[in-house]
């Protein structure tokens, strides 16, 4: 039982770059999030879906765009990077609002 | 939206003494309070949670209390052992969203 799979573990990009986080799930949950983890700030919402066609935005979502296409896949997609996106990001994924979240092991991203 | 405020941000104990960390949120609205450890480099992890119509829950030597009217709920740790340190996260879930603290870096000292 996979859970929650996040690729890659590491990237670091340029300034202006594009790039992709994967995100897949195979406990057949509706809800998955998008958070960024930064030094004494926890975590923060970027955008989370409730199941596939439908996204909405969360506490941080400029500068990030998701889609939900089927039930196991959540990318977040970074348009052109910048230093401040530099941050640890984390997917997770919930049958329900009120039951626990399982989270990946999160993309240590660096932006130069 | 939800706002969840999370204190101490740093604790040390001495091996075998209990922790609390306490939270506070403002949305009564709230119905689901997991609390989440995550160690350097690794994932947080559910360690315990509740729900809005039960005031206390225990697992072993890990309880969470809830207070409805005061919105605050709190993790109490007993007998603390050295691999209890870690970074420890509170929630509020409201409908589809959660909503963290900002953390308590718990250090237990052999």
């Amino acid at each position: 039982n996979a859970g929650v799979t996040q690729t890659p573990k590491f990237q670091v990009l340029k300034t202006g770059q594009s790039m992709t986080l994967q995100c897949a799930q195979d406990m057949n949950h509706e809800y998955m999030s998008w958070y960024r983890q930064d030094p004494g700030m926890g975590l923060r919402l970027i955008h989370y879906s409730v199941g596939a066609g439908i996204t909405d935005q969360g506490e941080v979502p400029n500068g990030y765009n998701v889609s939900r296409s089927t039930t196991e896949d959540f990318p977040l997609r970074l348009l052109s990077a910048a230093p401040s996106q530099t941050s640890v990001y984390f997917c997770a994924s919930t049958a329900t609002g009120n039951q626990p979240q399982h989270f990946g092991d999160g993309t240590r991203l660096s932006i130069l | 939206g939800e706002n969840v405020e999370q204190h101490p941000s740093t604790l040390s104990v001495q091996e075998g003494d209990s922790a609390v960390i306490k939270c506070t949120y403002s949305d009564s609205a709230s119905n689901y309070f997991p609390w989440y450890k995550q160690e350097l480099g690794k994932r947080p992890q559910l360690i315990i949670d509740i729900r809005s119509n039960v005031g206390e829950k225990k697992d072993q030597r890990i309880a969470v209390t809830l207070n409805k009217t005061a919105k605050h709920f709190s993790l109490h740790i007993t007998e603390t052992q050295p691999e209890d340190s870690a970074v420890y996260f509170c929630a509020a879930s409201i409908g589809n969203q959660f909503y963290f603290g900002t953390g308590t870096s718990l250090t237990v000292i052999p």
